[in-house]
């Protein structure tokens, strides 16, 4: 079976420190990845979304990026935080189009900025 | 602009209570709605509809999808403080794997 890993589960940064946010995805090959911030009151944003090494697409323009190493591992980073980036942070996956697009996600990741 | 509006935003009940949370959507190209659970952390996943009509059911959990209204329902009857939750829906248009969601209702069970 499947399983995503997300870490680490909660991070008090300060403002101007780096960021990084690190997903896998085990029990499956070729998946979609997604990076999701969820802030009270606004439902889920997508931030980015991979459908592969090295491919990432960016939703909104932010102070975020994102990386895709290797087949199953994807990375959210900053160089510079902003208290604007604090905020519950999820990573995601999902087969490939046209064998089930049901969205999983992670436990995700408390980030606060201080 | 593709959107997802849930409502209420807040339900506070008692235990035993039937509940029905609505979704409405604005996707270009509709494929699937899909609903999910949020206690703590992750959400879980319940329910994808892509049909018209067809109830899909868990337990006590059902939802059904009405494509000429754009809108779904999710009904939970005879609820449990164990229902208490965020529930989010979320629509994915054709040609596409992102997924659009809504805020979210907040349900809140008393016993």
């Amino acid at each position: 079976s499947q399983t995503i890993h997300q870490w680490p589960a909660t991070l008090v940064q300060p403002v101007g420190s780096p960021l990084s946010l690190e997903c896998t995805v085990e029990g499956t090959s070729n998946p979609n990845l997604y990076w999701y911030r969820q802030a009270a009151g606004r439902g889920l944003q997508l931030l980015f979304y991979s459908v592969g090494i090295g491919q990432i697409s960016s939703e909104v323009p932010q102070n975020l990026s994102a990386s895709r190493p290797q087949d199953r591992q994807f990375i959210l980073s900053s160089k510079k935080l902003l208290l604007s980036d604090s905020g519950f942070y999820l990573c995601a996956w999902s087969h490939r189009r046209g064998t089930g697009n049901t969205i999983y996600f992670g436990e995700g990741s408390w980030l606060t900025v201080v | 602009e593709d959107k997802v509006v849930q409502s209420p935003l807040s339900l506070v009940v008692h235990e035993g209570d039937t509940v029905t949370l609505n979704c409405s959507y604005e996707v270009t190209n509709f494929r699937s709605l899909l609903w999910y659970k949020q206690e703590k952390k992750a959400p879980t996943f319940l329910f994808m509809l892509t049909s018209s009509g067809i109830e899909k059911k868990s337990g006590r959990l059902s939802s059904i999808l009405d494509k000429k209204e754009l809108s779904s329902i999710l009904n939970i009857t005879a609820t449990q403080t164990g229902d208490s939750a965020i529930y989010l829906c979320a629509a994915r248009g054709e040609n596409t794997d992102k997924l659009i969601f809504g805020t979210g209702t907040r349900l809140q069970v008393f016993p």
